[in-house]
């Protein structure tokens, strides 16, 4: 069957940086997506990685290895406003996301 | 403001009863979804339009049915409601450079 597996929750320090991992198993690959959902709102595009390596976008970036089925989303200079859940999702062959269940990143100061 | 707009926010049912929940669209996005995200699950995907006139089954689409008469509109409909679909359901579309998801505001449904 096809699986994303990421850590149900992470805390970390305001100011310092968090790494929140994303492994998958899945019929195919198509590229790898990270959102955002804050509580009782609706997930946002973050990042998208389709070849191996890393994608930069201000303080967060997104790394990829397919040989490894792996991912993870980095978020530097943390600040009060990133406390939320992050999510990850794989495009498979068919074109269909497959979800995970969301990473809940809390932020203390 | 362009995006995708959710109707109703929030609704309490009875079991038994006939529910649409209703999603609109104005980036003319050919492809839109409908998921319901449970706590502890990631987002399933309950039906899809790859564009106006054609749907498909998701990964749970019992109980739902859905229609896609024109781009704009992809309402989805719970003909008997059970006390099972209580859940957010998130109605969303896919574009972009990268095919990303742009997803409505989400509409709460509790079913008693």
């Amino acid at each position: 069957g096809q699986n994303i597996d990421q850590p149900t929750e992470m805390t970390a320090t305001e100011g310092a940086i968090v790494q929140i991992n994303c492994t998958y198993q899945t019929s195919g690959f198509n590229g790898l997506f990270w959102y955002q959902q804050h509580a009782g709102e609706a997930p946002t595009f973050l990042s998208y990685n389709v070849l191996d390596g890393l994608e930069e976008k201000g303080r967060f970036s997104s790394f990829l290895s397919r040989s490894k089925g792996y991912s993870y989303l980095l978020l530097k200079e943390l600040q009060m406003k990133d406390s939320a859940s992050y999510l990850c999702a794989v495009m498979d062959s068919n074109y269909q996301l497959i979800w995970g269940a969301g990473t809940k990143l809390i932020i203390k100061p | 403001i362009a995006g995708i707009t959710q109707a109703p926010t929030s609704q309490i049912l009875a079991a038994g009863r006939r529910m649409t929940l209703r999603c609109t669209q104005d980036m003319r996005h050919n492809a839109m979804y409908w998921y319901r995200q449970d706590l502890g699950l990631g987002l399933r995907l309950i039906h899809y339009s790859n564009t106006a006139g054609t749907t498909g089954k998701g990964e749970v689409p019992d109980g739902y049915s859905v229609s896609r008469a024109n781009t704009d509109d992809f309402p989805l409909t719970l003909a008997s409601a059970v006390p099972s679909q209580t859940s957010v359901y998130f109605c969303a579309s896919s574009g972009g450079n990268t095919g990303e998801l742009f997803f409505g505001e989400g509409s709460r449904l509790t079913v008693l």
